[in-house]
């Protein structure tokens, strides 16, 4: 079975400084790895992914996100946040070796990431 | 607009009434999906499709639920005897089949259901 946690409930970030939205993840193969942003009333919009390569993937909205191996981990970062940014945040995975299961995503129970002014 | 639309965008019903919920993928999308939110947690999967065939159902699919992709276009998932515990937001999300392997879903703006 795989699974993602996403330790934190709500993120408190002040404008132009660095946000970070913490992931980990379990999976018995190796992971795919997303993030997604849903915003108020809206459906949930693809950021980026870890699929393989290189550890650090860049994304939409400046985003970017660290894979690493060893933590199973892939924390969500944006080096100067906007208050635009504020939203919740999902973390997801699929294993990759899973082969003939679902082809969907496990979410993580979502972190609210609130950007003051 | 060319994105995923779904349709109702919010549905009040009684205890024991039948809903049905349609999801119309962007055009050129093989997969379909289901997914179901409830307040503080993230989507989690019922089922999905590849053109007209359903490939997969999450346990979380009770004989309650069916869903539907008869001409491998457009979905409905259908909800029988309501419980209150069937009150959450229904995502439809659909991808090509090269988005699908590596997850990139598209997803609508979903369904709300409140039972009574």
């Amino acid at each position: 079975a795989q699974s993602v946690a996403q330790p934190e409930d709500q993120v408190n970030v002040a404008e132009g400084n660095p946000l970070t939205v913490k992931c980990t993840y379990s999976v018995s193969g190796n992971p795919y790895l997303f993030w997604y942003v849903q915003y108020p009333n809206r459906g949930l919009q693809f950021l980026l992914k870890y699929i393989t390569g290189d550890n650090l993937v860049k994304g939409s909205y400046g985003f970017e996100a660290e894979f690493n191996k060893s933590q199973t981990s892939f924390h969500l970062k944006k080096p100067s946040a906007l208050v635009s940014d504020s939203a919740l945040y999902f973390c997801a995975v699929r294993d990759r070796d899973s082969g003939g299961g679902a082809d969907g995503l496990t979410f993580g129970k979502g972190t609210h990431l609130i950007i003051q002014p | 607009d060319t994105g995923v639309s779904q349709d109702p965008r919010h549905k009040i019903t009684k205890r024991g009434q039948n809903v049905t919920f349609r999801c119309d993928p962007i055009s050129e999308h093989n997969r379909l999906y289901w997914y179901r939110q409830t307040l503080g947690q993230g989507p989690e999967f019922l089922t999905y499709f590849q053109n007209e065939a359903q490939l997969e159902k999450s346990r979380l699919l009770s004989d309650r639920f069916s869903a539907e992709r008869p001409k491998g276009s457009f979905s409905t998932l259908e909800i029988q005897r309501t419980e209150q515990g069937d009150s959450a937001m229904y995502l439809c999300a659909s991808s090509s089949r090269a988005g699908t392997n590596t997850g990139e879903l598209f997803f609508g703006e979903g369904s709300r259901l409140t039972v009574l």
